[in-house]
Formats: C-alpha cells, structure tokens, sequence
C-alpha cells in the first residue's frame, strides 16, 4: 500500500497567485481530511469528506479556500488567491472508523512570499 | 468548548531515562484516545490507542483517566530515535471529524 499521497511536497508562490493541492487517499478509506498545520495554532481540521461528499467545510477559514473530491481516489485543496497568512503545512488523512486512527499523507508544504 | 491541552515541552531527557508525559481534555464525553507521533517535518503517525484498562506497546505505556479527565504516555528506556512531537487526540461522543480534536503536541528529545 501507497499510504496517502500528497503532491506537491512543496510549494512556494506569491501572494494573490493561486495554489492547488492534490490527495490520493488510501484505497477503500472512505473518509478523508484536509488539516493545516502551524507553530502557533496546531493542527486545524479544515474539511472532511465521507464517500467522496463534503460534510463538514466549518473549518475551511475563507472563501479564498476550496476543496473538491470528484471521485473515491483524488481530491484537490485549492486556494485562491493566496496570502501569506496562509503560509503553512497542509496535510491529507484518510481513514475507515474514525476508531483506528487516520492516516496522513507526508504534507505540503506551502509558502507565500 | 473542546479542548485538549499539552505541555509543549520540550523534556530534555537522557538516553535510557523513562519519560511521561500527560494530556488533559475539557469534554467528560469524550470517547476514544490516541497518541499520535511527529518528526520533524513529517507527517504525524499514530502511535497507539488508549483504552480505558490502560495498554502497553513494548516500551510504551499509555492510560486514561476518566476522572480526572487526562491520558498519559510513559516511555521507558529510551532511545534515541524516540525523539519527537507526540500529539495526544481526542474523540468526542458526537463522532465525526469535528468530534476529533489534536492537542498542538509535547516534543520530546533524547540525548545522548
């Protein structure tokens, strides 16, 4: 197995440009997360999907920022435009029962200069 | 409010020490636990779940108490590659991802 992937590894744009994130979840998870990761707050749930479809966006901090999961296999975090406050790690998960833990992708790490 | 609260460190602790370290959270509903590790610049992997009896993962111990409302992690012998960030998480009754909730991590280094 993969694990989650997660592409780019890196990514540095300026600001008002926009960025878009790609996940590969595990094959047969049927949920998957996007969290952001700073020093200062942690890690933030930004969305989840359960089978493909968007059930809690609460997280998501703007309009600037979307996120998509078109099929079981892909989904996409875009933001646009970007600022520099939005300079972060970005993380994928995808798990089965929320009871054995999730698997996260190895991150993107974004920086908007 | 859901809270899940961690001392940041970081616990400076000789090879070979034992080391704990607690969690405390706000919500008496929750659930479910976890310690989840972090290197540097990785991604976070989990570690173990926590059951109400307590468990233990060879050097590893992790136990819950409800009433006072805290998990604990204890490492013993430890090792060198046993430096990192453990995050404690956090399930609440309602489920879901919002029920979910990481602490921001104890970073943990040990030295030679």
């Amino acid at each position: 197995d993969a694990g989650v992937i997660q592409s780019p590894r890196h990514e540095v744009t300026e600001m008002g440009q926009e960025v878009t994130l790609r996940c590969k979840p595990i094959s047969g998870h049927d949920y998957l997360f996007w969290y952001r990761q700073t020093m200062m707050r942690g890690l933030e749930l930004l969305i989840y999907f359960n089978n493909n479809v968007p059930i809690d966006d609460s997280g998501m901090p703007e309009d600037r920022f979307s996120a998509k999961m078109p099929n079981a296999s892909f989904s996409t975090l875009k933001i646009q435009p970007s600022e520099p406050r939005d300079s972060a790690v970005y993380f994928c998960a995808s798990s089965l029962p929320w009871t054995e833990g999730y698997t996260f992708g190895s991150g993107t790490r974004l920086t908007v200069v | 409010r859901k809270e899940v609260e961690q001392d940041p460190g970081p616990f400076n602790v000789p090879e070979g020490a034992t080391v704990a370290f607690n969690c405390t959270y706000s919500n008496s509903a929750s659930q479910s636990f976890f310690w989840y590790r972090q290197d540097c610049r990785k991604e976070p992997k989990l570690l173990m779940s926590v059951y109400s009896s307590g468990n233990e993962d060879g050097r590893f111990t992790a136990q819950l108490n409800r009433a006072s409302q805290y998990i604990s992690l204890l490492i013993r012998d430890s090792k060198l590659s046993d430096s990192a960030t453990y995050l404690c998480v956090v399930m609440y009754s309602g489920g879901g991802a919002d029920g979910l909730t990481f602490g921001k991590g104890t970073h943990l280094i040990i030295q030679p």
